[in-house]
């Protein structure tokens, strides 16, 4: 089974701050990978999908990148609604990654 | 405008059968690359995928949960059922159902998603 792994599980930064957060792959996943954003009691809602494609309605400042087994989730400038929990998942059989909590330093 | 809206029973006895209904409306089931997926969520941890039926019946589960899973579909209802036996108090957890596109070129990813349902299993 492909795992995934996400770095860090957690993150401090303040608004206007550029947040990376990394998501590996045991094995090759080509670019089937999504990155998905839950905030406290809600769905999650999906960002990115096939590691760079922004979803419909998702602001620019949310980019993804890589292919094979490396990947990354960018927020260029954090905004107070940024703050949440960040989950990558790879499609090949739709595990999602451990989660990346973002919030307020 | 897609719409997923999850019911079944809020509260289990352990051991016993667990079923979800999953009611969809703004697409079709029997498109292609269309599907539905469940996911959970336990109180404070992360999502965990558990099931997913493709337009044309190709069904998926989780390794570690297929044994006790089931998922079917009635197309003509606008419905997924997914059916988790031997309920465990590990189980309790928020089940998501979501709407799923699949492509060769971007895989399957889920963007419509439901509202949630919290399930807690006791005794």
């Amino acid at each position: 089974d492909i795992q995934m792994t996400q770095s860090p599980s957690s993150l401090s930064a303040s608004v206007g701050d550029r947040v990376t957060i990394t998501c590996r792959a045991s094995q090759s996943i080509s670019s089937y990978l999504n990155w998905y954003q839950q905030k406290p009691g809600k769905a999650p809602k999906l960002l990115i999908y096939a590691a760079s494609s922004l979803q419909s309605g998702v602001p620019s400042r949310f980019s993804g990148s890589g292919s094979g087994t490396d990947f990354t989730l960018t927020i260029s400038s954090l905004q107070p609604e940024d703050f949440a929990t960040y989950y990558c998942q790879q499609s090949y059989s739709t595990l999602f990654g451990p989660g990346t909590k973002v919030d307020i330093k | 405008q897609i719409t997923l809206k999850e019911s079944g029973p809020t509260l289990v006895k352990p051991t016993q059968t667990l079923t979800l209904t999953c009611t969809f409306s703004g697409f079709s089931l029997s498109t292609s690359g269309v599907g539905v997926g469940w996911i959970r969520q336990p109180p404070g941890k992360a999502l965990e995928w558990l099931a997913l039926i493709y337009w044309d019946d190709d069904k998926r589960y989780s390794p570690s949960l297929k044994s006790r899973l089931t998922i079917t579909k009635d197309t003509s209802k606008n419905q997924v059922v997914l059916t988790m036996t031997n309920m465990d108090p590990v189980d309790t957890a928020t089940y998501y159902c979501a709407h799923s596109l699949f492509d060769y070129g971007s895989g399957s990813y889920f963007d419509y998603w439901g509202q949630g349902t919290l399930v807690t299993v006791s005794s």
